[in-house]
């Protein structure tokens, strides 16, 4: 029982290229969330998911896009990045959408 | 967008003294929660709140939900090196699917 897990774990880009991060979660849980971190500051939900083949817009969903075509994949897209997304990013995942949040180890992506 | 404040933002104190860490909100929860983070790794849940006015005791932390579920406390008696971390606290409103964060609470204890 692995809980969730990101990859990679961490990522260099450059301005304008695209990549995708993927968060699992063997726990058969419903929802699942993306959210970054930044220095000093909490987390802030990009997008979020209630259900296999569901998304919903978080606080800051501009610049991403996401899928769940499984259950228990969850899939951060960044189509052209930009240097404001680097950042620290976390996947969650909770049996109900009021319920324990458990999160991955996190993905630290910089952005050039 | 409902709104946690957390307060005090940083914290520095010297081992074995007390402290309390708040969180704040014009907004009722449904549940509020408590989570610590150490550097390079995610959060990890500590205590879940749900009733006006609880109060949750682990070990040598104490968490009370505020009587109209605005608000929340933490307080840490005689605080050693090893609670260092991160504190964030999360409100979920009811039957909303998702969480609102605090900015958290940087504690860190010197030996």
């Amino acid at each position: 029982n692995a809980g969730v897990t990101q990859t990679p774990k961490f990522r260099v880009l450059k301005t304008g290229q695209s990549m995708t991060l993927l968060c699992a979660q063997d726990m058969n849980h419903e929802y699942m969330y993306w959210y970054r971190q930044d220095p000093g500051m909490g987390l802030r939900l990009i997008h979020y998911s209630v259900g296999e083949g569901t998304t919903a817009k978080g606080e800051v969903p501009d610049g991403y896009n996401v899928s769940r075509l499984k259950k228990q994949n969850f899939l951060l897209g960044l189509e052209s990045a930009a240097p404001s997304q680097t950042s620290v990013y976390f996947c969650a995942s909770t049996l109900s959408g009021t319920g324990t949040q458990y999160f991955g180890p996190g993905t630290r992506l910089l952005v050039l | 967008t409902q709104l946690l404040e957390q307060s005090p933002q940083f914290l520095s104190i010297q081992e074995g003294e007390n402290l309390t860490v708040y969180c704040n909100s014009s907004s009722v929860f449904s549940s509020l929660q408590w989570y610590r983070q150490e550097p390079g790794e995610g959060p990890v849940l500590l205590v879940t709140v749900v009733t006006g006015g609880e109060v949750k005791k682990l070990k040598r932390l104490t968490f009370q939900f505020g009587d109209a579920r605005k608000d929340s406390s933490l307080h840490i008696t005689a605080a050693q090196p090893g609670d260092t971390g991160l504190y964030l606290c999360a409100g979920a409103p009811t039957n909303a699917g998702k969480s609102t964060f605090g900015d958290g609470t940087t504690l860190t204890v010197k030996p």
